[in-house]
């Protein structure tokens, strides 16, 4: 079945350090999309792509670092300049401008 | 700049009580308003999208309608399952990516 594979599921981050979210889809979308999500919160964004090899900032993308050299695969790096990083990422992926997103399951970071 | 205000922030209700959840938007131009539901713990699942003024999608026990500045979400009858968080985003023209509000957290009593 094709979807959005988001992993791990919980993720625990020392300080300091830097830590990747992996997000890989099957869909052949090209737009891929990361946000964060608080408690009791929306979704903020931090960063999209729409095609490979091409990101865009969001609104928060302080802190964070994306790749996209394939398709399928649209990383997300969490990098100690990253000063509140404890929150629930997840990860999308859409066919086109017009249509809703496919998001995956989810990765709980909290920092130790 | 894109806005998207849902409320209320949270909704009780009785099963078999029906009710609505707003969304209000602001954007240039519509591309698409979305819905999406949202369990605790999981990513959001898509419902539905509505593009122009009047039109209207239905699934289930859920029915979603579109104005040109605010959305609502119509429950019908509901049932505990039916308990989450729904999501609203707004896609504008000129933009390659959706704005989210804050999501209403509904629940459903048995």
């Amino acid at each position: 079945d094709g979807g959005i594979t988001q992993s791990p599921k919980y993720l625990f981050r020392k300080e300091g350090q830097n830590v990747t979210l992996s997000c890989e889809q099957n869909l052949n979308h090209d737009a891929m999309y990361w946000y964060r999500q608080d408690p009791g919160q929306g979704l903020r964004l931090i960063y999209y792509s729409q095609i490979v090899n091409d990101f865009q900032k969001g609104d928060i993308a302080e802190g964070y670092s994306v790749s996209r050299e394939k398709k399928e695969s649209f990383p997300l790096t969490v990098t100690s300049a990253q000063k509140n990083p404890t929150a629930f990422y997840l990860c999308a992926s859409s066919i086109s401008a017009a249509y809703g997103y496919t998001f995956g399951s989810g990765t709980r970071l909290t920092v130790v | 700049e894109d806005q998207v205000t849902q409320s209320p922030e949270a909704l009780r209700l009785q099963e078999g009580e029906s009710s609505s959840l707003n969304c209000s938007y602001t954007v240039s131009g519509l591309r698409g308003l979305f819905w999406y539901r949202q369990d605790p713990g999981k990513g959001p699942e898509f419902l539905f999208t509505l593009y122009s003024a009047g039109e209207e999608k239905e699934k289930e026990r859920l029915k979603a309608t579109l104005t040109k500045k605010e959305s609502f979400l119509h429950i019908t009858a509901p049932k505990p399952e039916d308990s989450a968080t729904y999501l609203c985003a707004v896609r504008d023209t000129n933009a390659g990516k959706s704005t989210f509000g804050d999501g209403t957290t509904l629940t459903v009593k048995p």
